[in-house]
């Protein structure tokens, strides 16, 4: 594997049920991102964890928990979400969060979630 | 507040030119970022402006004037496969990358 990996691709959940996203990057990055992504509407970002240590929280909801275990591996846990909250959640990495020059970030494909 | 406007929907011929406009309002400015986004695929990285002028790559260029808050991205030779959406982001003096809501381009024959 190569690159950013998320899974599942597609996840339909009704509003009690929980579940995680799982993304995982092989390219030995310190920063990973979770972002939210609806249609016609900029990238939300949700969770920055620079080297393993939550960095940035920017108001999401406590139905959404992140979890870091190591550099390497970014889960979001959900639970009891609500129907606004089908979108595709990009997972997202880069060398290091604050860059001494450019850092762009490497995406991976995404999970798109639809709640009943 | 910061806010970063793109058209969005665009329309061009295969084979012609296309240019992007993008304009931003960010607290602080720390450079600014093109990614293209295939429908249902990952945003992948085009270019990176933190000085005024011109950045080429092949067939794609991007413009930034900090002075004006302007950036443009620059399609030439276009061919199908350039169909996409085209997002404009800024890093702000926090290293946060704002982003725009994209600009869909619909390439036609």
């Amino acid at each position: 594997e190569t690159g950013v990996t998320q899974t599942p691709r597609h996840l339909v959940m009704g509003m009690t049920n929980k579940k995680s996203l799982k993304c995982e990057q092989h390219l030995g990055h310190n920063a990973m991102y979770w972002y939210k992504q609806s249609a016609k509407k900029p990238l939300e970002l949700m969770f920055v964890y620079s080297l393993e240590e939550r960095v940035e929280n920017n108001s999401v909801p406590s139905r959404f928990s992140p979890e870091c275990p190591n550099s390497s591996h970014l889960f979001l846990h959900l639970h009891t979400l609500q129907p606004e909250d089908s979108a595709l959640y990009l997972c997202a990495s880069s060398q290091d969060r604050v860059p001494e020059s450019y850092n762009e970030q490497f995406f991976g494909p995404g999970t798109r979630l639809t709640v009943l | 507040g910061q806010n970063i406007d793109q058209p969005t929907e665009m329309t061009a011929t295969e084979g012609a030119i296309v240019q992007i406009n993008c304009t931003y309002q960010t607290s602080g400015f720390n450079g600014l970022f093109w990614y293209q986004q295939h429908a249902g695929e990952a945003p992948t990285f085009l270019s990176y402006n933190v000085l005024d002028g011109l950045e080429e790559k092949g067939r794609f260029s991007s413009f930034l004037s900090r002075s004006k808050g302007y950036s443009y991205l620059l399609l030439k030779e276009l061919q199908m496969k350039d169909s996409a959406s085209y997002l404009c982001a800024v890093l702000d003096s926090n290293y946060q990358l704002i982003w725009g809501a994209g600009t869909k381009l619909i390439i036609k024959p």
